[in-house]
C-alpha cells in the first residue's frame, strides 16, 4: 500500500497568515492526489484534485502543487473559516490511502 | 442537488453484525463508483471499500477483508456495507462517497453514520 505522510500533524496560525502543508507519498503517484478539508462534526470536502486543480466553488486562496511523491497545499491568506483539519489522499492505486491529517488551529 | 445519506449505524456487540445503507439522490447513481470511508473517534480517515458502477470491481482494505461486504442496488440508488464479525476497532463514523472513472477523488461525502462496537 502507498503510505501518505503529512507534516506537520498540527500547528497554530493567525488569520491572514500564509500556510503551507506538505504531503509525501511512499512511491510515485503522478498527480493522483486530492486535498480535503474537514471541520469538527462534518464530513470531509474536497478542495483540490489532480494535485493542483481547484474544486468548483472553492476560494482561490487555496492552491496545490507537486507531482510524483512530494506535494504542497497552500492557503495564501488564512481566514477564520479555514481552521480545520486537512487530509491528502492518493487515488493512484488501491488501497486508497489518506495522510494522517494536519490540524490548523488558531494561534 | 447531489445527496448521500447513510443509515444503519448503532451499538453492536463484538462479533455481531450490522448493515449500513447509503441512499443516493440528485445524480445518475449507476454511472458512479461508490466508496465507504471510516473515521474512528478523534482519528483520521481510513478507506474501507470501493465498488465500481456496475459492481464489476470491488476492493477492500486489508483490515476488513473477509468480514465486510460492499454491494449496491442501482435500481434503488443505494449502496450497502454488510459488516460481520465486528471488533472494537471497527468503531467509527462510516461515510459513503462517490467517485467517477477519470475523476477518482471522493466527492461528495454523506454526513456519516456512527457504528459503536462494545459489549
Amino acid at each position: 500500500a502507498i503510505r501518505m505522510t503529512q507534516s506537520p500533524s498540527s500547528f497554530s496560525a493567525s488569520t491572514g497568515d500564509r500556510v503551507t502543508l506538505t504531503c509525501r507519498a511512499s512511491q510515485g503517484i503522478s498527480s493522483y492526489l486530492a486535498w480535503y478539508q474537514q471541520k469538527p462534526g462534518k464530513a470531509p470536502e474536497v478542495l483540490i484534485y489532480g494535485a493542483s486543480t481547484l474544486q468548483s466553488g472553492v476560494p482561490s486562496r487555496f492552491s496545490g502543487s507537486g507531482s510524483g511523491t512530494d506535494f504542497n497545499f497552500t492557503i495564501s491568506c488564512l481566514q477564520s473559516e479555514d481552521f480545520a483539519t486537512y487530509y491528502c489522499q492518493q487515488y493512484y492505486s488501491y488501497p486508497r490511502t489518506f495522510g494522517q491529517g494536519t490540524k490548523v488551529e488558531i494561534k | 442537488e447531489v445527496r448521500l445519506v447513510e443509515s444503519g449505524g448503532g451499538l453492536v456487540k463484538p462479533e455481531g453484525s450490522l448493515r449500513l445503507s447509503c441512499a443516493a439522490s440528485g445524480f445518475i447513481f449507476s454511472s458512479y463508483n461508490m466508496n465507504w470511508v471510516r473515521q474512528a473517534p478523534g482519528k483520521g480517515l481510513e478507506w474501507v471499500s470501493s465498488i465500481s458502477s456496475s459492481s464489476t470491481y470491488i476492493y477492500y482494505a486489508d483490515s476488513v477483508k473477509g468480514r465486510f461486504t460492499i454491494s449496491r442496488d442501482n435500481a434503488k440508488n443505494s449502496l450497502f456495507l454488510q459488516m460481520n464479525s465486528l471488533r472494537a476497532e471497527d468503531t467509527a463514523i462510516y461515510y459513503c462517497a462517490r467517485d467517477l472513472a477519470r475523476q477518482l477523488w471522493f466527492d461528495p461525502w454523506g454526513q456519516g453514520t456512527l457504528v459503536t462496537v462494545s459489549s
